[in-house]
């Protein structure tokens, strides 16, 4: 499978701990772009790299938010002290730069109780 | 008010009829893409256009830049099709999406 590849699926956490989800992009994309989908809503921007290089940051993503690329190749994004607001779809996608048509992964569930 | 809106909200056919979604950007944008996404969260990319219209199979996309609207046609609907459609604009170089609410469609047999 060469998609988009998010782990995990879903993650129930209590609130309080850390959690980290992993993307790893299509293996020639250069762009990488973590969104957040909250229940009845659309997608909304939180960051994007450009091989390592992360490039622009949503004000969604406060302080105990962090994310990373360090070989310009999958991507984690760390989430600290958890909070019930947390809980959302993370989804990831990967694009080529100069070319528009992003590539989607499955999302991560997080669930925070 | 939202940067890409989208009509109707949820919607509801029976199996044949043909859709019409819609959605209105109030910026400007380098392309408008409409994206599906299916309970569990994946999401696909159908269309991607910056004029014009576009065809794929039983769906069609168009587009009118000057009026910042855009529609997604499905002919011959079928219970498979419902799912969540999404519109989303990209602008400038980074490309990254500004999306829509999206519209559930549920297509009854």
């Amino acid at each position: 499978d060469t998609g988009v590849s998010q782990n995990p699926r879903h993650k129930i956490t209590k609130r309080g701990q850390n959690v980290t989800f992993r993307c790893d992009p299509i293996s020639e994309h250069n762009r990488l772009y973590w969104y957040r989908q909250t229940l009845g809503q659309g997608p909304e921007f939180l960051t994007y790299f450009q091989n390592e290089a992360q490039l622009e940051k949503s004000r969604l993503l406060s302080d105990r938010f962090s994310a990373e690329r360090p070989k310009g190749s999958f991507s984690t994004l760390e989430i600290q002290r958890t909070e019930q607001g947390d809980s959302a779809m993370y989804l990831c996608a990967s694009s080529v730069t100069g070319i528009a048509e992003a590539f989607f992964g499955q999302g991560t569930r997080l669930t925070v109780v | 008010k939202n940067e890409v809106e989208q009509s109707p909200q949820n919607l509801t056919a029976q199996e044949g009829e043909f859709i019409t979604i819609n959605c209105s950007y109030s910026v400007g944008i380098s392309a408008l893409h409409w994206l599906q996404q299916h309970p569990g969260g994946g999401i696909v990319s159908l269309f991607m256009l910056s004029s014009g219209k576009k065809k794929h199979g039983r769906l069609i996309a168009t587009i009118n830049i000057q009026e910042k609207h855009s529609s997604l046609h499905i002919t011959a609907s079928h219970p498979r099709d419902s799912a969540v459609y999404i519109c989303a604009v990209s602008r400038g170089a980074n490309s990254k999406l500004t999306f829509g609410k999206g519209i559930t469609l549920s297509v009854r047999p």
